[in-house]
């Protein structure tokens, strides 16, 4: 069964920190990976990683994708309040055609 | 553009009652979705379909019923309803580079 886990499940830091959330993931035949970051109502598209993109940067936002650790880290530097979400990660299979998604890590980032 | 959208936003449904959440997408995608989000659950899969006529389930779709009208609309039934449906209910679809989302329906049963 496809599965896809996310450490921390909540994360508080002051403003001005660098974050680092995880995502691993046990999938038949990966074919991406996706970040989202999800406010008050639907999540938003942040990244998708795949074998042949496994790194991708928007401005203070980066993520890396390690195939061999089956796993994946978004990178949020110099926080800001407006940072503060759920974000969630999901994997999606070759030829399964769904998105599995991780538990969300719950940031909140105080001024 | 108006990407892909969700009816009802609220609904309070008494145990027993049925309801149809309906979900309308005009970006031509191939695979729509239905996910319910729980306090620490993430987005868990209910019922997914990945092209017109065809509809598969996915992580829980017991108490749920789908279907794919056609290529733009994807719909989830609940014929029964239970507490334990309690949940916000997002519709989604997917060209497989990005998944979009509805503005999700915030379902109560008491």
């Amino acid at each position: 069964e496809d599965k896809v886990v996310q450490s921390p499940l909540s994360l508080v830091v002051h403003e001005g920190d660098t974050v680092t959330l995880n995502c691993s993931y046990e999938v038949t035949n990966f074919r991406s990976l996706l970040w989202y970051k999800q406010e008050k109502k639907a999540p938003t598209f942040l990244f998708m990683l795949t074998s042949s993109g496994i790194e991708k940067k928007s401005g203070r936002l980066s993520s890396i994708l390690d195939k061999k650790e089956l796993s994946s880290i978004l990178n949020i530097t110099a926080t800001q309040t407006g940072d503060s979400a759920i974000y969630l990660c999901a994997v999606e299979a070759q030829g399964a055609q769904k998105l599995v998604f991780g538990q969300g890590t719950r940031l909140t980032i105080n001024p | 553009n108006a990407g892909v959208t969700q009816t009802p936003k609220f609904q309070v449904l008494k145990t027993g009652q049925s309801m149809t959440l309906q979900c309308a997408q005009d970006m031509n995608h191939n695979s729509m979705y239905w996910y319910r989000q729980d306090p620490g659950m993430g987005l868990r899969l209910i019922y997914y379909s990945a092209s017109e006529g065809t509809t598969d389930k996915g992580e829980v779709p017991n108490g749920y019923n789908v279907s794919r009208l056609n290529k733009r609309e994807f719909s989830l039934r609940l014929e029964s309803a239970a507490p334990s449906q309690t949940s916000v209910y997002f519709c989604a679809s997917s060209d497989f580079t990005e998944a979009f989302f509805g503005q999700g329906t915030r379902l109560t049963v008491v």
